[in-house]
């Protein structure tokens, strides 16, 4: 079965924490995305990547970071420094190229900050 | 700045009814996509169209498009109370890169 995965489904963190938040897809997309969704909007990007060991900041990267040392990984860490913190974190994945960016959603994690 | 915007913000019909929502964008794109949303859940990719393309269908969904107005429009058709979700239009904003940008989205009450 192709898919992304989302791990954890809830994480609840403690205010001064940093938490990781894994995302793993086995569809062989170049491309990974991290999005956040506060309740009732859109989503923001937060980074991205294009391959592997190579990632951009999105609209939001402020507080956050990533890592793509594997083409299959793309982890995000919500550190301290993210002042607001609770939201629904997505990510995501596509193929490269302009006519091939459908992108493909994991489930999400819900993060509650204590 | 979001490149795309839904129109309405919200909607509820009756099942059977249609259900169109709309989306402005503000630069130019290669292709905007529809996707939806259940409650807590991510996001599926429903339809992409080309910016040389006018309408698509795919099922129950029919999607226009007109760069002159900057506008696409998703149309479901006969709908039914799995149609409840929020619905969301995305851009590339004519980047060469694979980033989209999403709208806020119309969420969509189908009321059996």
């Amino acid at each position: 079965d192709g898919g992304i995965t989302q791990s954890p489904k809830y994480l609840f963190r403690k205010e001064g924490q940093n938490v990781t938040l894994s995302c793993e897809q086995n569809l062989n997309h170049d491309a990974m995305y991290w999005y956040r969704q506060d309740p009732g909007q859109g989503l923001r990007l937060i980074y991205y990547s294009q391959i592997v060991n190579d990632f951009q900041k999105g609209d939001i990267a402020e507080g956050y970071s990533v890592s793509r040392e594997k083409k299959e990984s793309f982890p995000l860490t919500v550190t301290s420094a993210q002042k607001n913190p609770t939201a629904f974190y997505l990510c995501a994945s596509s193929m490269l190229g302009r006519a091939h960016n459908e992108q493909f959603f994991g489930p999400g994690t819900r993060l509650t900050v204590l | 700045s979001q490149q795309g915007e839904e129109d309405p913000q919200a909607l509820s019909i009756q099942e059977g009814e249609n259900a169109t929502m709309n989306c402005s964008y503000k630069t130019s794109i290669n292709n905007l996509q529809w996707y939806r949303q259940n409650s807590g859940r991510g996001l599926v990719h429903l339809i992409l169209i080309r910016s040389n393309e006018r309408e698509k269908h795919s099922g129950r969904l029919r999607v226009t498009l007109d760069t002159s107005k900057k506008s696409s429009s998703l149309l479901i058709t006969a709908s039914r109370a799995a149609d409840t979700a929020s619905y969301f239009c995305a851009t590339d904003a004519g980047t060469s890169y694979d980033k989209v940008i999403f709208g806020p989205g119309t969420s969509l009450s189908v009321i059996p």
